[in-house]
């Protein structure tokens, strides 16, 4: 049982790159999350899904697109990278809604030149 | 729209002295409360949390925080801390009848020394 895994750890963009980043969980959790961590500023929701097939804007959706084709699997895209998005990236999942432990995976880290 | 105070950027202790992370919630309905925990460069894992009854939840590791309504807080202590402790602690919050978003403080980074 791996839990929440994210691929890939570490990467460097240019600028103007793209980039996807996947999730995956295999506790079949309904609810999937994508955060970005940044210093002094915690973590930050970017994009939700609420199950398979269903995808929801956060707090800061800017600049991202999310998929939620299968239900283990939850894709987070950088269409044209921007410096601003140098952060953690982190994916959680929880079974239950609003009172749902969510589980996290590692993290991702970006930067982008 | 709820959000979350952790007034304390980071918290110096020396090992086995007591220690309160400090926690204050804004939110206009009920809420959920949970204390989540990051060892370094490691993904968040649950320590505790609050959903309904008793106010005073704790974890396996000898940390408790106490739900005050009246105050909005959720504070976090535990009255002897190990060197392990090391960590940045967040407080996050989320309103009942979600889909379960959580907001989360900014951090608090419990440093014990020797």
């Amino acid at each position: 049982n791996a839990g929440v895994t994210q691929t890939p750890k570490f990467r460097v963009l240019k600028t103007g790159q793209s980039m996807t980043l996947l999730c995956a969980q295999d506790m079949n959790h309904e609810y999937m999350y994508w955060y970005r961590q940044d210093p002094g500023m915690g973590l930050r929701l970017i994009h939700y899904s609420v199950g398979e097939g269903t995808t929801a804007k956060g707090e800061v959706p800017d600049g991202y697109n999310v998929s939620r084709l299968k239900k283990q699997n939850f894709l987070l895209g950088l269409e044209s990278a921007a410096p601003s998005q140098t952060s953690v990236y982190f994916c959680a999942s929880s079974y239950i809604a609003a009172s749902g432990t969510q589980y996290f995976g590692p993290g991702t880290r970006l930067l982008v030149l | 729209a709820q959000s979350v105070t952790q007034l304390d950027s980071q918290v110096p202790v020396f090992e086995e002295a007591p220690v309160e992370l400090r926690c204050n919630y804004s939110s206009s309905v009920s809420v959920y409360l949970f204390w989540y925990v990051q060892y370094p460069n490691q993904g968040l894992q649950l320590l505790l949390k609050y959903l309904s009854g008793s106010t005073l939840v704790e974890s396996i590791n000898g940390f408790e925080a106490e739900f005050n309504k009246s105050q909005t807080s959720f504070h976090l202590r535990k009255p002897s801390v190990h060197i392990s402790d090391t960590a940045e602690y967040f407080c996050a919050v989320s309103e009942t009848g979600t889909a379960s978003k959580l907001t989360f403080g900014t951090g608090t980074r419990l440093q014990v020394t020797l």
